[in-house]
């Protein structure tokens, strides 16, 4: 298997525009989570899915934070507008089940300018 | 406010040494505790999990549980320089054990 496929790498874009990070879980895998890690707040939840549907987005810091997954393999967590302060990467991971492993993918590194 | 608390470090060992890495947490009701590695740059990678009081041994890394003091740990024996990478503790934090929340991660240098 590949493992978690995140996309693009690396993003540079200015203030204010529109941010979308994608990635494809391990197929099989019922579970998808997108954290962001910052040296000054460390890895923290955003979101996740079960099976497609959001379970708990109490992570997601403000509404200028939408995330969806309308298929198995396949989603995407989007920043509309964009400020510096959301400049982190952002990792996406997916699990087969409740308290399995995580697996991460390479994760985004954003940086808004 | 669930937390999780880890020693940011720098912790420095010798080569050859055991490195020990230490995590509170402050929900009674976690049930799950995982060990995470992290490298510079790349994503993190899961060491261990242990959801029992006592110890758990796999090769060269023990993990440690002990729920009364809401306390983990993660034993290193033999430091290899290839260890050196930032240790993140993690914690579920709801009763289906789905979701996690890490420590900020504990950062270990191994030197030869």
């Amino acid at each position: 298997d590949a493992g978690v496929i995140q996309s693009p790498r690396h993003e540079v874009t200015e203030m204010g525009q529109e941010v979308t990070l994608r990635c494809k879980p391990i197929s099989g895998h019922d579970y998808l989570f997108w954290y962001r890690q910052t040296m000054m707040r460390g890895l923290e939840l955003l979101i996740y899915f079960n099976n497609n549907v959001p379970i708990d987005d109490s992570g997601m810091p403000e509404d200028r934070f939408s995330a969806k997954m309308p298929n198995a393999s396949f989603s995407t967590l989007k920043i509309q507008p964009s400020e510096p302060r959301d400049s982190a990467v952002y990792f996406c991971a997916s699990s087969p089940g409740t308290t399995d492993t995580q697996y991460f993918g390479p994760g985004t590194r954003l940086t808004v300018l | 406010q669930k937390e999780v608390e880890q020693n940011s470090g720098p912790l420095s060992v010798p080569e050859g040494a055991i490195a020990s890495l230490n995590c509170t947490y402050s929900d009674r009701g976690s049930q799950s505790f995982f060990w995470y590695r992290q490298y510079s740059g790349k994503s993190p990678e899961l060491i261990m999990f242990i959801y029992s009081n006592g110890d758990k041994e796999d090769g060269r890394f023990t993990a440690q549980l002990n729920k009364a003091s809401q306390y983990v740990s993660l034993l290193i024996r033999d430091s290899q320089p290839s260890d050196s990478a930032t240790y993140l503790c993690a914690v579920t934090t709801n009763q289906a054990g789905t979701a996690l929340i890490f420590g900020k991660g504990t950062t270990l240098s191994v030197s030869s």
